[in-house]
């Protein structure tokens, strides 16, 4: 699975859009980009994956470059319950083993 | 939906005795279901693959003598710590893979166990 790279920290105003930056610069045709977060004590939380078409749901919107060598997780209005650490993760569609990295730890402040 | 639950949610046991966690699927079947382990200020670590009625397979590095998993329903894993130290002493957590076009896990609360 390709490696991806993610800023340990950012910080957002509350109400302001998040933008949370993902490098998989070695991804492959068939792996998809997946982002979770993780709330302080607590399982991982699913937002949203693509293959290579942006998405968009409730919760957030992905954005995968052309060459789908990066991607950039949008949190419309964050809001203080935001504040996690999230996980940006490149799978393979055949193979299902998530390898978590260090995520980036996202302050939102009032 | 894509619920996951773990039981209990925290546990403090004697060194050297055997600890079991439970992850339910409560609104999916999960063929098959992950458990993970986080140290504090860590991220997520890979401990196994449990598929429902099989045999789990471990990532290298995790003892599958100490850490006994078991996956005998289509909702309902379960992974023993036995004879824990104070060193197992971390954050267990569980999901369960849905396999609908894409593989999309969804993860338990996480289990607190702390080994005196």
């Amino acid at each position: 699975d390709a490696k991806t790279t993610q800023p340990p920290s950012m910080d957002c105003a509350e109400g302001r859009a998040a933008n949370l930056p993902c490098n998989h610069s070695t991804i492959s045709g068939n792996e998809y980009v997946y982002w979770y977060r993780q709330i302080h004590s607590q399982g991982p939380q699913y937002i949203i994956h693509g293959l290579k078409n942006n998405e968009t749901n409730e919760m957030a919107s992905l954005i995968i470059t052309e060459d789908r060598k990066s991607s950039t997780l949008i949190l419309p209005h964050a809001t203080l319950r935001d504040t996690a650490v999230y996980y940006c993760i490149v799978k393979g569609y055949n193979f299902n083993k998530f390898y978590f990295g260090s995520g980036t730890k996202l302050n939102v402040k009032p | 939906g894509a619920v996951v639950s773990q039981h209990p949610s925290w546990v403090i046991c004697k060194s050297g005795t055997s600890v079991k966690i439970e992850c339910r699927s409560l609104d999916f079947q999960a063929t098959t279901m992950f458990w993970y382990r986080q140290f504090p200020k860590q991220s997520l670590m890979l401990m196994a693959t449990s598929n429902e009625g099989s045999k789990a397979t471990y990532e290298q590095g995790v003892e599958k003598d100490k850490f006994l998993i078991n996956h005998a329903s289509l909702t309902l894993s379960t992974l023993t710590v036995t004879s824990a130290h104070p060193e197992d002493s971390s954050f267990y957590i569980c999901s369960g893979e849905i396999r609908v076009n894409t593989d999309t896990q969804y993860f338990g609360p996480g289990t607190r166990l702390t080994v005196l």
